[in-house]
C-alpha cells in the first residue's frame, strides 16, 4: 500500500514569507508526527497528533510554527515569517493507534534564502 | 526526559568486516529503542526495534542489536559489511506509554571500503 507522502519535496522561499508543508499519512493511521532534521543532525520532534487534536506540541520552537489536522488524516505544518534558521528537512511520520512503529515520509526540504 | 548518544559520527569499515555502531540512551521510564537507516535523499527506514520482549533483536539486512539495561546501551551490529550498507544510521528512544515521540541521536555515517 501507499506509504507516507509529503508535498512539496522541495520548497525554496524568501526570508519573511509564509510556507505550508503537507503530509498524507498511511491510511488508517491515527497518530501523526512532525520532525525537523537540520543538516548533519538527527531528527527533532516538533508535534504529535492523535486524531484531530495535537496531543503534544512541546517541540514547536516558537509561535511562528503551527500545525493542523482538521479531519484526522492529512496534516499541514505552517511556518510564518520564515527565517534562514528554519532551513531544514521536515519529516512526517504516522503510526497506528497504540503502535510503536512510526513510518516516515521522504521529507520536505525547506530552504529559506 | 530521554536522550540518546551515538558514539562516533563517522565509522568506516572494510567490506566483509564487522559493523559496530554504538548507542547509549538515558530514560527516566522504561524505553522502547529503535535503529533507523537513512540512504541519501531518502526517508528513514526502520531497521529494528526493542519493545521489552527479547533483548537480542534481529532486524532487516542482517543487522541485530542487543538491549543491555545495565549498560544503558543498544549497539547495532552486522557480522559482515556489504557495500550497500553505506548510509546514515540513527538510534532513537521513546517512552513505552504516552505520546511515544522519538528522541534521536545525532547519527552515525557508515562508510564501506572495498
Amino acid at each position: 500500500g501507499a506509504g507516507v507522502s509529503q508535498t512539496p519535496s522541495n520548497k525554496v522561499t524568501e526570508k519573511g514569507k509564509y510556507v505550508e508543508l503537507r503530509c498524507d499519512p498511511i491510511s488508517g493511521h491515527t497518530a501523526l508526527y512532525w520532525y525537523r532534521q537540520s543538516l548533519g543532525q538527527g531528527p527533532e520532534f516538533l508535534i504529535y497528533f492523535q486524531g484531530t487534536g495535537a496531543a503534544d506540541d512541546s517541540g514547536l520552537p516558537n509561535d511562528r510554527f503551527f500545525a493542523v489536522r482538521p479531519e484526522g488524516s492529512v496534516s499541514t505544518l505552517k511556518i510564518q515569517r520564515t527565517e534562514r534558521g528554519d532551513s531544514a528537512v521536515y519529516l512526517c511520520a504516522s503510526s497506528l493507534f497504540g503502535g510503536n512503529e512510526q513510518f516516515f515520509g521522504p521529507g520536505t526540504r525547506l530552504t529559506v534564502l | 526526559a530521554q536522550s540518546v548518544t551515538q558514539l562516533g559520527s563517522h565509522v568506516s569499515v572494510s567490506e566483509g568486516a564487522l559493523v559496530l555502531l554504538r548507542c547509549n540512551y538515558s530514560s527516566s521510564v522504561p524505553p522502547y529503542l529503535f535503529w533507523y537507516v537513512q540512504y541519501p535523499n531518502q526517508g528513514l527506514q526502520l531497521l529494528l526495534k526493542y519493545t521489552s520482549a527479547a533483548t537480542l533483536v534481529k532486524g532487516i539486512n542482517g543487522f541485530e542489536a542487543e538491549f543491555k539495561k545495565s549498560e544503558t546501551s543498544f549497539h547495532l551490529t552486522k557480522p559482515s559489511a556489504h557495500m550497500s550498507d553505506a548510509a546514515e544510521y540513527f538510534c532513537a528512544v521513546s517512552a513505552i506509554q504516552g505520546a511515544q515521540k522519538l528522541v534521536f541521536g545525532q547519527g552515525t555515517r557508515l562508510t564501506i571500503n572495498p
